[in-house]
């Protein structure tokens, strides 16, 4: 079965600092993988997502994705990070069309 | 946009008791999930659907029932509730062509 695993609970960064959260996964295929953005009580908002082809995804809020094959691993980056990108953030990996597995999850503070 | 709805926003429960979460969706798409999301734990799927009148289970589908009977709506159903089942719930639709999955903005339920 699929997996994913984001190694960090916490990160703490400082805002105009660059970001790096790390996620691994476990899939035989070319994978579907995920990240996405959750504020406290809100839903899930997707920030990013790699199919096939080039394998730096561009997303919404200047984060950036890079898929490496080898090292079975799709980590999420920001060069300078910004207060308002304090949040939890998920990886995940597509199982088929219909299901999701997602990672554990990684916090972002942001201290000023 | 409505997108994907979810009700209640919040719920409280006496061990035993029963209920529904609905979970709609007006974009037409086929498929259609629930996970719940639990600390440290990220997002786990309960039951999904391919399409009106079928089901199948995800990795923590018990305690839980689901039907599809059209393909806008797939409510979740607790018959008996559980402390265990404190949680907050996700309910999400993506289309068979597309991996993305759309989420709602979730259900948070307490079970006394």
């Amino acid at each position: 079965a699929q997996s994913v695993t984001q190694p960090d609970i916490h990160i703490t960064v400082s805002e105009g600092a660059s970001l790096e959260l790390r996620c691994n996964y476990s899939y035989g295929a070319t994978p579907y993988l995920f990240w996405y953005v959750q504020s406290p009580g809100q839903g899930l908002q997707l920030l990013l997502k790699y199919f096939s082809g080039d394998t730096l995804v561009q997303g919404i809020k200047g984060f950036e994705a890079e898929f490496k094959r080898s090292q079975s691993s799709f980590n999420l980056r920001k060069p300078s990070v910004h207060w308002s990108d304090a949040a939890e953030y998920f990886c995940a990996v597509g199982e088929g069309f219909q299901k999701l597995v997602f990672g554990t999850g990684t916090r972002l503070l942001v201290s000023p | 946009n409505a997108g994907v709805t979810q009700t209640p926003k919040f719920q409280v429960l006496k061990t035993g008791q029963s209920m529904t979460l609905q979970c709609a969706q007006d974009m037409n798409h086929e498929y259609m999930s629930w996970y719940r999301q639990d600390p440290g734990m990220g997002l786990r799927l309960i039951h999904y659907s391919v399409g009106a009148g079928i089901t199948d289970q995800g990795e923590v589908p018990n305690g839980y029932n689901v039907s599809r009977s059209t393909t806008e709506d797939f409510p979740l159903r607790l018959l008996s509730a559980a402390p265990s089942q404190t949680s907050v719930y996700f309910c999400a639709s993506s289309r068979p062509s597309n991996p993305i999955q759309y989420f709602g903005a979730g259900t948070r339920l307490s079970v006394l």
